[in-house]
């Protein structure tokens, strides 16, 4: 199985300062024939069932405010929310599809300072 | 609206067996991958296992820590999705989330790029 390491595994960041999540799998998720990263990012709000941010490691889902961008290739990644609003509290989970056996990271706490 | 919605969970004792179902609607199922995403109380996210749509066979994949006890299967015609779970122990305690797969065209090649529609999960408590 790919293995995902996220760091750190909690994170304190002011009101609309920079937060940033890094992401590491155990072997690359970049696909050759097609140049994609096979790599997603989740945000899950307590009490709530896990939201698709962006896929491809860097493309955006529909609707997703554009403070968040995930950039990165190959075995490292990372999601940055450019100016952290109250609203973006939660857990944030990577996730490689490089595999059909899916794995995601441990998970990232991300908290108001 | 696009929507899943999970059911069957609760309480079962260790060796014991559930099934849970996930009803869509708002899409058309049949052209989906389904999957099953578990967390465990207070822990992170667990790939389950999927369910492939009829063109490829409704062949199923499963994590390695459910191989041989759970198996997925779907019905088309009443749009839903089930996972029968046997031999169940206490590290199997979750919410259990039923998920769409998204994909899109590129190139002619439909590639798939995580999981896009979620349902509210349904809790699976395995103790004695």
């Amino acid at each position: 199985d790919i293995v995902m390491t996220q760091s750190p595994d909690s994170l304190a960041v002011s009101l609309g300062e920079r937060a940033t999540i890094n992401c590491k799998s155990s072997q690359s998720v970049l696909y050759s024939s097609n140049n994609k990263n096979y790599l997603a990012w989740y945000q899950q709000k307590p009490g709530q069932p896990p939201k698709l941010l962006i896929y491809w490691a860097s493309t955006r889902e529909s609707g997703v405010p554009d403070r968040f961008s995930g950039s990165g290739s190959g075995t490292d990644f990372t999601l940055t929310i450019s100016s952290l609003q109250t609203e973006d509290v939660a857990v944030y989970y990577c996730q490689q599809y490089y595999s059909t056996l899916y794995t995601f990271g441990q998970g990232t706490k991300l908290e108001i300072k | 609206e696009v929507q899943l919605v999970e059911s069957g969970g609760g309480l079962v004792q260790p060796g014991g067996s559930l099934r849970l179902s996930c009803a869509a609607s708002g899409f058309t199922f049949s052209d989906h991958y389904m999957d099953w995403v578990r967390q465990a109380p207070g822990k992170g996210l667990e790939w389950v296992g999927r369910s492939k749509t009829g063109a490829n066979s409704y062949a199923t994949e499963y994590a390695a820590s459910v191989i041989g006890r759970f198996t997925i299967s779907r019905d088309d015609s009443k749009n839903s999705l089930y996972l029968q779970m046997n031999g169940l122990n206490t590290e199997d305690t979750a919410v259990y989330y039923c998920a769409r797969e998204a994909g899109e065209w590129l190139d002619r090649h439909y590639y798939y790029y995580g999981m896009d529609v979620w349902g509210q999960g349904t809790t699976v408590t395995v103790s004695s």
